[in-house]
């Protein structure tokens, strides 16, 4: 499969700490794009990264990307509990999109 | 701020009964695409479309799926003779372009939860 792969499959964290979760994947990409979903919600396009590119930053949000290791970590600082949801990497690859299992992250207030 | 709209929100369907999905993708977007999530489970890619022709499709979109843009402004999904396990969110989704190797942000809508019974 070329899906990514993330890990943790949950997270559970307080109010204000980070929360680090990892992509994995098997194939060469074009990019990497990391969303979010809530709960019976539609997706939220988050950060893309580009296969030429190591590290990306949005407000909170740090995306890298180690293509020879083909994995990809998303970094939320500072953590609320809004930022409670499911987060997916999507690996873009041959005009298709492939998404993984999704962490669950839960932040405590 | 544009956003993807879907119809309807909730779809229940008894099993055989065709139904069709709704989507009205951002205006200026050229690509468009439908996914599926069954409870629980992945985000899964059904297929894309561009030029008023399928782009990609996967091994789920068979024979029993069909998608058409009738207009300027909707894009559908048509699933003949649904099955129970056709049950899942059904997101469309849209981007300006598909370039390989440039910024393609798909934009989604918030879903179609089609039950079969």
């Amino acid at each position: 499969s070329q899906q990514g792969e993330e890990d943790p499959q949950a997270l559970s964290i307080q109010e204000g700490e980070n929360a680090t979760m990892n992509c994995s994947y098997k194939t060469s990409i074009n990019n990497l794009q990391w969303y979010r979903q809530n709960s019976g919600r539609g997706l939220v396009h988050l950060i893309l990264i580009r296969s030429n590119e190591r590290e990306k930053h949005s407000g909170r949000l740090r995306v890298t990307l180690d293509t020879s290791k083909k994995s990809s970590s998303l970094l939320i600082t500072a953590s609320r509990a809004a930022d409670t949801a499911s987060y997916f990497c999507a690996i873009y690859n041959f005009n298709k999109f492939y998404f993984g299992s999704g962490t669950k992250l839960n932040v405590k207030p | 701020e544009p956003e993807v709209t879907q119809t309807p929100s909730h779809q229940v369907t008894q099993m055989g009964q065709e139904v069709i999905l709704r989507c009205v993708p951002i205006s200026n977007h050229l690509y468009f695409y439908w996914y599926r999530q069954i409870l629980g489970q992945k985000v899964e890619f059904l297929v894309s479309f561009y030029n008023n022709e399928i782009s990609e499709k996967s091994e789920i979109f068979d024979d029993q799926f069909s998608v058409e843009r009738p207009d300027g402004s909707n894009f559908t999904l048509k699933i003949r003779s649904t099955k129970l396990e056709d049950s899942a969110m059904y997101f469309c989704a849209s981007s300006e372009a598909l370039q390989v190797g440039t910024y393609n942000e798909q934009f989604f809508g918030p879903g179609t939860r089609l039950t079969v019974l």
